[in-house]
């Protein structure tokens, strides 16, 4: 099996505040992750790839300082909005890699700022 | 950069039909090609995959082909049924290695609907 949560499912916050989400592969391990994010009705937009044990990559447009990416181990992985603003609203969905090409998702997080 | 352009963009079927949904990519390097099914408010489920290597995969009612001469591949679901309505993505990558590290580049999506 490859299975991959997120933790939390949704939350809802105040603007100006920071949100953690983990992402974890529970049954195999993950050198490598993946944060996305999705609009509605649209296609998955890669922000970042995370590496066990080095510094986030990050694609062009987004923000390092405001998307913070942590992968301290080979099963966790955490992104942190700082600052959140009613903008960073949306659908987050990591996946962890296995293998050389294999990505499993997990089950996302909807982020509501008010 | 690797471009991935999927069609149709909505799809809609008669339950028992077969649905077809195709990609195209641009990258002659991208030897893997997943597709991926999202239901509303979940993540995208891995359905079925192919490798460059291969030309068709099956999988019970789900088939994969790839034509790398062309560089596209297909999904085909035969015998629908109402649960397989959702949105279906393909995506290309190659192997993970240097700065790769495997990413997915992702068609635009295509929704299917399978009316009972």
């Amino acid at each position: 099996g490859a299975v991959v949560s997120q933790h939390p499912s949704r939350v809802i916050c105040k603007s100006g505040t920071s949100v953690k989400i983990e992402c974890r592969s529970l049954d195999f391990q993950a050198t490598t992750m993946f944060w996305y994010r999705q609009f509605p009705k649209k296609s998955l937009m890669l922000m970042a790839t995370s590496n066990e044990g080095s510094k986030a990559t990050y694609e062009q447009g987004v923000e390092k300082d405001k998307f913070l990416i942590n992968h301290a181990s080979l099963t966790l992985s955490t992104l942190t909005v700082t600052s959140a603003h009613p903008e960073d609203s949306s659908f987050y969905i990591c996946s962890a890699r296995k293998g050389v090409n294999e990505q499993f998702f997990g089950p996302g997080t909807r982020l509501t700022v008010l | 950069g690797e471009n991935v352009e999927q069609h149709p963009s909505t799809l809609s079927v008669q339950e028992g039909d077969s649905a077809v949904i195709k990609c195209t990519y641009s990258d002659s390097a991208s030897n893997y090609f997943p597709w991926y099914k999202q239901e509303l408010g979940k993540g995208p489920q891995l359905i079925i995959d192919i490798r460059s290597n291969v030309g068709e995969k099956k999988d019970q009612r789900i088939a994969v082909t790839l034509n790398k001469t062309a560089k596209h591949f297909s999904l085909h679901i035969t015998e629908t049924q109402p649960e397989d309505s959702a949105v279906y993505f393909c995506a290309a990558s190659k192997n993970a290695g240097g700065t790769s590290y495997g990413k997915l580049t992702f068609g635009q999506g295509t929704i299917l609907t399978v009316h009972p």
